[in-house]
């Protein structure tokens, strides 16, 4: 079945440090990838999209996320955390032939200060 | 634009009643979804309609069905109420460049509680 593997559910790092969210899916063929922001008690909100092209694409917030198809693979980085970066990230992936989204569990991101 | 919005942002139900829950999104797409979020679980497709007058089944249909009602609008009704169905459901639609799959806009959600 095709699935999405967030294997991080919490992650905390301090005001100021990098961050790196793993994203993993099954499947073969190159799907359409996102990741989304959630803030408590809020909808989603897009961060950034893979389609094609450039493996490495740069999104809002100062957020990007790379593309290796060897590992199929989309992690989200951000150089320099801050506080406001503090929700629950989710990736999501339109697999080939498809058109809704599927989501991964998510990873609740926890920033001190 | 609004984008997508849902009502109600809030419902308390009890065991057995029906409710219906509302959606509209002012940007001309054509696919519309509904998909709901449970703890530790991300969001999962309950229905989706590719284009007015279409619907399809999702990931847990269960218990659920939905109208598309016209192009805008997209509502998803419980005829009786679970406590399984507790839950965050959120609306999207689908933005489509030359025919491609592009992104999907989520509405706020509505938080339901069924006692």
């Amino acid at each position: 079945a095709q699935s999405v593997t967030q294997p991080d559910i919490h992650i905390t790092v301090s005001e100021g440090a990098s961050l790196e969210l793993r994203c993993n899916y099954s499947y073969g063929a190159t799907p359409y990838l996102f990741w989304y922001v959630q803030s408590p008690g809020q909808g989603l909100q897009l961060l950034l999209k893979y389609f094609s092209g450039d493996t490495l694409v740069q999104g809002i917030k100062g957020f990007e996320a790379e593309f290796k198809r060897s590992q199929s693979s989309f992690n989200l980085r951000k150089p320099s955390v801050h506080w406001s970066d503090a929700a629950e990230y989710f990736c999501a992936v339109v697999f080939t032939g498809r058109r809704a989204l599927t989501f991964g569990s998510g990873t609740r991101l926890q920033v001190q200060p | 634009n609004a984008g997508v919005t849902q009502t109600p942002k809030f419902q308390v139900l009890k065991t057995g009643q029906s409710m219906t829950l509302q959606c509209a999104q002012d940007m001309n797409h054509n696919s519309m979804y509904w998909y709901r979020q449970d703890p530790g679980m991300g969001l999962r497709l309950i229905y989706y309609s590719a284009s007015e007058g279409t619907t399809d089944k999702g990931e847990v249909p269960n218990g659920y069905n939905v109208s598309r009602l016209n192009k805008r609008e997209f509502s998803l009704r419980l005829e009786s109420a679970a406590p399984s169905q507790t839950s965050v459901y959120f609306c999207a639609s689908l933005q489509t460049r030359g025919g491609r799959t592009d992104t999907q806009y989520f509405g706020p959600g509505t938080r339901l509680t069924v006692l």
